[in-house]
């Protein structure tokens, strides 16, 4: 079934700690997308890549980073995990990153950082 | 700053109209998208609109104002699947998505 997955679903994890996230597509988008959403914020961007070897930031990339090495995986990375990125993230995939391009998401990873 | 406003909740009764609006002030405009998104799971599309005018898809239907910074999101004969969060979200001049917080639809029987 075409579309995009992430894993884990959840996790709880240590203050200090470091965590991948993880999100594959199977629709050969070039774009794909890390965001955050947090109760009665908006969904806000961390990182973004428009192809395959190419990356950038986003609202809020402090504490994150990700890899694009190939067109399908784009893991998000929190090198010392801290409590204020408890939050639920989302993967996102467009054919391209410019105009009328429907983004579609992933199922969403609820990471709490204790 | 890039600012999107809308309503925070709103409540329906089923097979009523609901419109849900969405102002936006943003560095650039080109479009702007409207995501359904239920409690525990993922946005999905609904609309695009990029030109002033409404667009209608089935019981849904999207307007948009460029001028006025605009946009409404109608919804008909509501069902009780309709119950969700509703975002707006415009693409600005570096083609990155800037969302609101979304509104929350209750429909009551």
């Amino acid at each position: 079934i075409a579309g995009i997955t992430q894993a884990p679903t959840s996790q709880i994890l240590a203050a200090g700690r470091r965590m991948t996230l993880r999100c594959t597509q199977d629709m050969r988008h070039n774009a794909m997308y890390w965001y955050r959403q947090d109760l009665g914020l908006g969904l806000r961007l961390i990182h973004y890549s428009n192809t395959a070897g190419t990356t950038g930031k986003g609202e809020v990339p402090d504490g994150y980073s990700v890899s694009r090495a190939n067109t399908d995986d784009f893991p998000l990375t929190l090198a010392s995990a801290v409590p204020s990125q408890t939050s639920v993230y989302f993967c996102a995939s467009s054919e391209s990153g410019g105009p009328n391009n429907e983004q579609f998401f992933g199922p969403g990873t609820r990471l709490t950082v204790l | 700053g890039q600012n999107i406003d809308q309503p925070t909740e709103m409540t329906a009764t089923e097979g009523a109209i609901v419109q849900i609006n969405c102002t936006y002030q943003t560095s650039g405009f080109n479009g702007l998208f409207w995501y359904q998104q239920h409690a525990g799971e993922a946005p999905t599309f609904l609309s695009y609109n990029v030109l002033d005018g409404l667009e209608e898809k089935g019981r849904f239907s999207s307007f948009l104002s460029r001028s006025k910074g605009y946009s409404y999101l109608l919804l008909k004969e509501l069902q009780m699947k309709d119950s969700a969060s509703y975002l707006c979200a415009v693409l600005d001049s570096n083609y990155q998505l800037i969302w609101g917080a979304g509104t929350k639809l209750i429909i009551k029987p």
